[in-house]
């Protein structure tokens, strides 16, 4: 079946430091890739999305770029602000009747200022 | 124009009774899904509608159940509440064909 793996959280980074967080995937067919952030105590929002191999998602200063041949879509940012400080959930949508979205287990940014 | 928006926010109910959460899509989004969110950890699939009609269901037992209004709306009932059944339930819609979900704010179900 279809499976995302998340880099276990939390990770703890000083204001302007450089962000990844790795994501990998297991899927049939040809997915697309999506990465949602969630604040605390809000729902999910859509931060960046890819539809096909080696297209990149970019929001906010955050990139992500689909690896077919490494089934990966890890997240990146330059310089992380305190405001970054979120939840990060990456997942995928495949097309199995329905149309549904796979997730990960979530990983926690802290930013120090 | 308003995003997705999910009824009640907050909700605490007893061991064994009934719940009904509610969901208004984004004006235009015919498709609606529900997923569960239990604390620390990613939303799991629950159900798809789309034009009134059930597309796809996740692993949840049949205490689980949903239905989708003329007006895209819909509505998610869990019976014979369990304290497991304590999470986050969020409600997302779309387009027809797949470009972006959008999620609501979520319902906080508590069972106690």
């Amino acid at each position: 079946g279809n499976s995302v793996t998340q880099m276990e959280g939390p990770v703890t980074l000083s204001e302007e430091a450089f962000l990844t967080i790795n994501c990998t995937y297991t899927a049939t067919g040809y997915p697309s890739l999506f990465w949602y952030v969630q604040y605390p105590g809000e729902g999910l929002q859509l931060l960046l999305k890819a539809t096909k191999a080696d297209d990149k998602g970019s929001n906010k200063g955050f990139e992500a770029t689909y690896r077919k041949e490494t089934t990966s879509f890890h997240l990146e940012k330059g310089s992380v602000q305190v405001s970054d400080s979120a939840v990060y959930f990456c997942a995928l949508s495949a097309l199995e009747g329905a149309q549904k979205l796979v997730f990960g287990q979530g990983t926690r940014l802290t930013i120090n200022p | 124009d308003a995003g997705v928006t999910q009824s009640p926010t907050h909700l605490i109910k007893t061991r064994g009774q009934q719940v009904t959460l509610r969901c208004s899509p984004i004006s235009g989004h015919k498709s609606v899904s529900w997923y569960q969110q239990v604390l620390g950890q990613g939303p799991q699939f629950i159900f798809q509608y789309y034009e009134k009609e059930e597309r796809g269901r996740g692993n949840f037992p049949d205490r689980f159940s949903a239905r989708q209004f003329p007006n895209y709306s819909s509505e998610l009932n869990v019976n014979a509440l369990l304290l497991g059944d304590s999470a986050l339930y969020l409600c997302a819609s779309s387009l027809e064909n797949y470009y972006g979900y959008t999620f609501g704010s979520g319902t906080r179900l508590t069972v106690v």
